[in-house]
């Protein structure tokens, strides 16, 4: 079936330090790849996405590149700040599907 | 800009009472999906729409039902309350046409039973 694994645990980090977060994806044929961002108190919004492999999403100065040698599509930003700290989600779209698949999320503090 | 709005930000209700949680979106998408948020769990869809008066069943659909009746509008629906329902209820949409893959999210809706 079609699943994704992100690293368990909530991450915390100073401010402007570097930031990786690791997604896995289980998934036949092609799937698109997204990073949902979740603030406080709020939905969820797109924060990047790849639809091929090797393509490279990018967003407010967070990237992640579409792996499908390792089956990853990890969320990497060089240097975190306050207002960074929310939810991220990996999700991944079978190809012809409608269905989302969602990583269970991974909580980021960012610290003064 | 995509917008997703949801009727309610908070709701609080008794265990046994008829909840109606509703979504509309501005963008004449056709599909339109019920999720909902547990902390350790993630998100999990609970049923999902593709069309006006089609509805398809996610991964948790028990205890609840839906309603699309206009393009715009889906209604999740839960019949009789139950305590194990307090959750973060999230709507999303997208669209059937070359842009397939994005869902875009509703503010949520977070639903206590007592």
């Amino acid at each position: 079936g079609n699943s994704v694994t992100q690293m368990e645990g909530p991450v915390t980090l100073s401010e402007e330090a570097f930031l990786t977060i690791n997604c896995t994806y289980t998934a036949t044929g092609y799937p698109s790849l997204f990073w949902y961002v979740q603030y406080p108190g709020e939905g969820l919004q797109l924060l990047l996405k790849a639809t091929k492999a090797d393509d490279k999403g990018s967003n407010k100065g967070f990237e992640a590149t579409y792996r499908k040698e390792t089956t990853s599509f990890h969320l990497e930003k060089g240097s975190v700040q306050v207002s960074d700290s929310a939810v991220y989600f990996c999700a991944l779209l079978p190809y012809g599907n409608n269905r989302l698949a969602f990583g269970k999320g991974n909580q980021v503090v960012v610290i003064p | 800009d995509v917008k997703v709005t949801q009727s309610s930000r908070y709701l609080v209700k008794r265990t046994g009472e008829k909840v109606f949680l509703e979504c509309v979106q501005d963008m004449d998408h056709e599909n339109m999906f019920w999720y909902r948020q547990d902390p350790g769990l993630g998100l999990r869809l609970i049923y999902f729409s593709y069309d006006v008066k089609m509805k398809e069943k996610g991964d948790i659909p028990e205890g609840y039902s839906v309603s699309r009746e206009k393009k715009e509008r889906f209604s999740l629906i839960l019949e009789s309350a139950s305590t194990n329902q307090t959750s973060m209820y999230l709507c999303a949409s997208s669209s059937s046409g070359p842009s397939t893959d994005t869902q875009y999210f509703g503010p949520g809706t977070r639903l206590t039973v007592l």
